[in-house]
């Protein structure tokens, strides 16, 4: 089955900084990867997905990227704030079955 | 704008015994999902349904965990006897398929005493 890794566990970066967190995966059929956003105590939310079918995609802040070649995907969160401070999951589907990393726990200091 | 909607939120049970969760996906949705969440690592698939049918099981205890679907709407989970293990939080999704964004509920908190 597929396999997602995610680096790193946790991060740090001060406000207004930029944010990386990166993910490979195993199965190369893998089509559509989301990474959804979760605050302590509340469920998963999607912020940005992409499919095999794209390199990069940009909302506002966010921005994902993706190397099929080399099976991984990557989160970059610019200008970060306060509010961005959460655990963010990758995830990578094939026949819309799901399999998610294993979290990053990202604190914005202010 | 339309939520996955679960029940209970939270739920104690002493291991041994009978634990049952319901959720209700957005309407519409063919794809249904249940994850378990254990503190501190990512959701991991127990169930997937397409309608009615059950797609992918392989990650469900089936000595002790099932699921059903019965009218391809809500759905509901139940464990049989709990184990002090099975404490986590159950997750349901809905979509509507195609690799469509999966929507998530608030999820049903256990804890096995």
């Amino acid at each position: 089955g597929e396999n997602v890794e995610q680096h790193p566990s946790t991060l740090s970066v001060q406000e207004g900084d930029s944010a990386v967190i990166k993910c490979t995966y195993s199965d190369s059929a893998s089509n559509y990867f989301p990474w959804y956003k979760q605050e302590l105590g509340k469920r998963p939310q999607l912020i940005i997905d992409i499919r095999s079918n794209v390199g990069e995609k940009k909302d506002q802040r966010i921005a994902v990227t993706l190397n099929k070649t080399a099976k991984h995907f990557s989160l970059h969160i610019t200008e970060t704030q306060p509010e961005d401070s959460a655990v963010y999951f990758c995830a990578a589907s094939r026949n819309e079955k799901l399999t998610f990393g294993t979290g990053t726990r990202l604190t914005i200091i202010p | 704008e339309a939520e996955v909607a679960q029940s209970p939120r939270y739920k104690i049970t002493e291991k041994s015994q009978a634990v049952a969760f319901w959720c209700d996906p957005i309407s519409g949705h063919a794809t249904l999902y249940w994850y378990r969440q254990i503190l501190g690592q990512g959701p991991e698939l127990l169930v997937q349904f397409q309608d009615e049918s059950v797609v992918d099981d392989s990650q469900l205890p089936k000595d002790r965990f099932s699921a059903e679907r019965l009218k391809g709407v809500d759905s509901t989970l139940k464990i049989q006897p709990a184990e002090l293990g099975d404490s986590a939080m159950y997750l349901c999704a809905s979509g509507v398929g195609n690799n469509s964004p999966l929507h998530f509920g608030n999820g049903t908190r256990l804890t096995v005493t």
